[in-house]
């Protein structure tokens, strides 16, 4: 079956650590996003993709870095420059860079920085 | 900026009809999402308007008035099942397709 593959699904990281959640989409869409959601708060973008080797930031990126080697995958690496890692993260995907099509959400990675 | 604004909590009773409103004041507008979120969960599609009126799919239905920068979603005969988050989400035009969410609304869902 189609659809959107996040991993893993929890992960513990020390202080000072970098981290890479990974997603992959078998669904052929071009456009692919990373969400961050804390308790009580709404979705907020983090960078997103339209197309391959091409991505923009979002409204929070500032300690996290993307790539976009490959259609079906972009990797989220949460670096130790992100003061306030702790989060549950959610990547999508939409069929089209452009503004038409919903977004298909991955079940998310719950990160706890101890 | 943009600005969502939806109500944090709501609690309605099994069989009851709610409604969930969300404003929003944003540039742009180029279409207005519902999701729903179980807790610990992905959000799943709702519902999409982009024109002015109402939008019924089943159990559930999505209004919108541009001019007023509002919208609601209405769920009929509620069941235990629909205790979730409710997001409501804005496409902005021309810009790569994302979503600005709101902060979503909390339904209960009581016997």
């Amino acid at each position: 079956d189609g659809g959107i593959t996040q991993s893993p699904k929890y992960l513990f990281r020390k202080e000072g650590q970098n981290v890479t959640l990974s997603c992959e989409q078998n669904l052929n869409h071009d456009a692919m996003y990373w969400y961050r959601q804390d308790p009580g708060q709404g979705l907020r973008l983090i960078y997103y993709s339209q197309i391959v080797n091409d991505f923009q930031k979002g409204d929070i990126a500032e300690g996290y870095s993307v790539s976009r080697e490959k259609k079906e995958s972009f990797p989220l690496t949460v670096t130790s420059a992100q003061k306030n890692p702790t989060a549950f993260y959610l990547c999508a995907s939409s069929i089209s860079k452009g503004d038409t099509g919903e977004l298909f959400f991955g079940e998310g990675s719950r990160l706890t920085v101890l | 900026g943009q600005n969502i604004d939806q109500p944090t909590e709501m609690t309605a009773t099994e069989g009851a009809i709610v409604q969930i409103n969300c404003t929003y004041q944003t540039s742009g507008f180029n279409g207005l999402f519902w999701y729903q979120q179980h807790a610990g969960e992905a959000p799943t599609f709702l519902s999409y308007n982009v024109l002015d009126g109402l939008e019924e799919k089943g159990r559930f239905s999505s209004f919108l008035s541009r001019s007023k920068g509002y919208s609601y979603l209405l769920l009929k005969e509620l069941q235990m099942k629909d205790s979730a988050s409710y997001l409501c989400a804005v496409r902005l035009y021309n810009q790569g397709g994302k979503l600005i969410f709101g902060q979503g609304t909390e339904l209960s869902v009581k016997p």
